[in-house]
């Protein structure tokens, strides 16, 4: 059973850096994409980008001036990282893996349980 | 980026009701479209993907259709455990988007 797992700080200070990892069991990391979705108290989900096992990432534009993703093959594990945080960063942040099915359709089809970030003073 | 709207953003229906929820995109995706259920605190799941194909796991009252810019999914005789928050997402390409949600509540 293929399980993901976030892990990271729960509240980061406003300007600071968000650091988190996805750690996956069950599957390799290698050949693969791997997302990260957050979803702000209330509302819906966003999609913040992915990365392949060589390290190859697309990022939503929204974010990309401010994001890094990068993956540990050897550690089975990916990590993305935040800076210049504000409150509007506030959000549970889900890895997710990504699988590209026979009909070529991407899908995002197993998820962690989520991190819950707070970027507060 | 490709807008997904999706209707109604709330429905409340009763166990055992056949409910629709629409997802329209602002151009064609072709079938390049996927649908999650949320339940509360909970991780999204893959419900319906390209376009039609029921995840494994999930009940066959679910269903998926359309392509290009239209899609819909239906549940079919409502169960108390679907109550939950639907979404659409495209995958045709990146940035990936994700429609506003239709909260599903069980009268």
């Amino acid at each position: 059973q293929v399980q993901l797992q976030e892990s990271g700080p729960g509240l980061v200070k406003p300007s600071e850096t968000l650091s988190l990892t996805c750690s996956v069991s069950g599957d390799s990391i290698r050949s693969q994409f791997w997302s990260w979705i957050r979803q702000p108290p209330g509302q819906g989900l966003e999609w913040i980008g992915h990365i392949y096992s060589s390290g190859t990432t697309n990022y939503n534009p929204s974010l990309k001036s401010r994001l890094t993703m990068s993956i540990d093959t050897s550690k089975n594990h990916f990590s993305l990282q935040l800076g210049s945080l504000t409150a509007a960063d506030t959000a549970v942040y889900y890895c997710a893996r990504v699988n590209i099915t026979s009909f070529g359709v991407v899908v995002m089809d197993v998820w962690g349980q989520g991190a819950t970030v707070t970027v507060s003073s | 980026d490709i807008q997904l709207t999706q209707s109604p953003s709330f429905l409340s229906a009763s166990v055992g009701d056949r409910v629709t929820i629409t997802c329209r995109a602002s151009q064609s995706v072709r079938n390049y479209l996927n649908w999650y259920q949320q339940k509360p605190g909970k991780a999204p799941q893959v419900v319906i993907f390209a376009g039609t194909n029921l995840q494994g796991g999930v009940p066959s009252r679910f269903s998926g259709s359309g392509s290009g810019t239209e899609f819909t999914l239906t549940i079919d005789s409502l169960q108390p455990e679907d109550s939950a928050t639907y979404y659409c997402q495209q995958s045709f390409n990146t940035p990936r988007t994700f429609g506003g949600g239709t909260k599903v509540e069980i009268k």
